[in-house]
């Protein structure tokens, strides 16, 4: 169990800019999650994936956001035409399905778009 | 899923019991109590879950109320590594289908002093 790889750990990008997060679940974990932290905030939930389905995704997630998980493995986040607005900490997690198998989540991307 | 009532912030002496305090009064009969953890720059990290029942474990204890409107979360010995957000989040258990989201609020921030 090499845990949540989350790459990159920082990014700064300038506004208008599009920009893409990795992320590596541990690999028996069917279930994928992505959530967003501002400063000061607790975890807001973006989207989720069992295997490859996209089968929940927030408000929150505008136009702009996609999330993609091929072949039920590692995950992208891609936000394009990026805006201030947008600069968080960006969670990875992922899990088992069913009784309860608590969710591992990786280190983060801190998004700075300036 | 209940929300949960913690306060901001607690502050703890080096070497003493940290007791967390939540409040989750509208808590279901199949709910069960949840607390993560996050230390500066990481992810969350799990901590301890229970339904009624008080549980324990290598990191700390969970004190569920008869009446499970409340719970505390026991440090025993908080050291300074312990300083974080403590979050304490109520859901269903995860039977397969759409129980699988976690809702955090803005937990307590634990500051625990030499």
């Amino acid at each position: 169990d090499t845990g949540v790889s989350q790459n990159p750990r920082h990014k700064i990008t300038k506004r208008g800019q599009n920009v893409t997060f990795r992320c590596d679940p541990i690999s028996e974990h069917n279930r994928l999650y992505w959530y967003r932290q501002t400063l000061g905030q607790g975890p807001e939930f973006l989207t989720y994936f069992q295997n490859e389905a996209q089968l929940e995704k927030s408000r929150l997630l505008s136009d702009r956001f996609s999330a993609e998980r091929p072949k039920g493995s590692f995950s992208t986040l891609e936000i394009q035409r990026t805006e201030q607005g947008d600069s968080a900490m960006y969670l990875c997690a992922s899990s088992r399905t069913g009784g309860y198998y608590g969710y591992t989540f990786g280190s983060g991307t801190r998004l700075t778009v300036v | 899923d209940a929300k949960t009532t913690q306060p901001t912030s607690m502050d703890c002496a080096e070497g003493r019991a940290a007791n967390l305090p939540c409040n989750h009064s509208t808590i279901s009969g199949n709910e069960y109590v949840y607390w993560y953890r996050q230390i500066h720059s990481q992810g969350p990290q799990y901590i301890i879950h229970g339904l009624k029942n008080n549980e324990t474990n290598e990191m700390a204890s969970l004190i569920i109320t008869e009446d499970r409107k409340s719970s505390t979360l026991i440090l025993p010995h908080a050291t300074l590594r312990d300083t974080a957000v403590y979050y304490c989040i109520v859901r269903v258990t995860d039977s397969g289908g759409s129980n699988y989201k976690l809702t955090f609020g803005k937990g307590t921030l634990l500051t625990v002093n030499p």
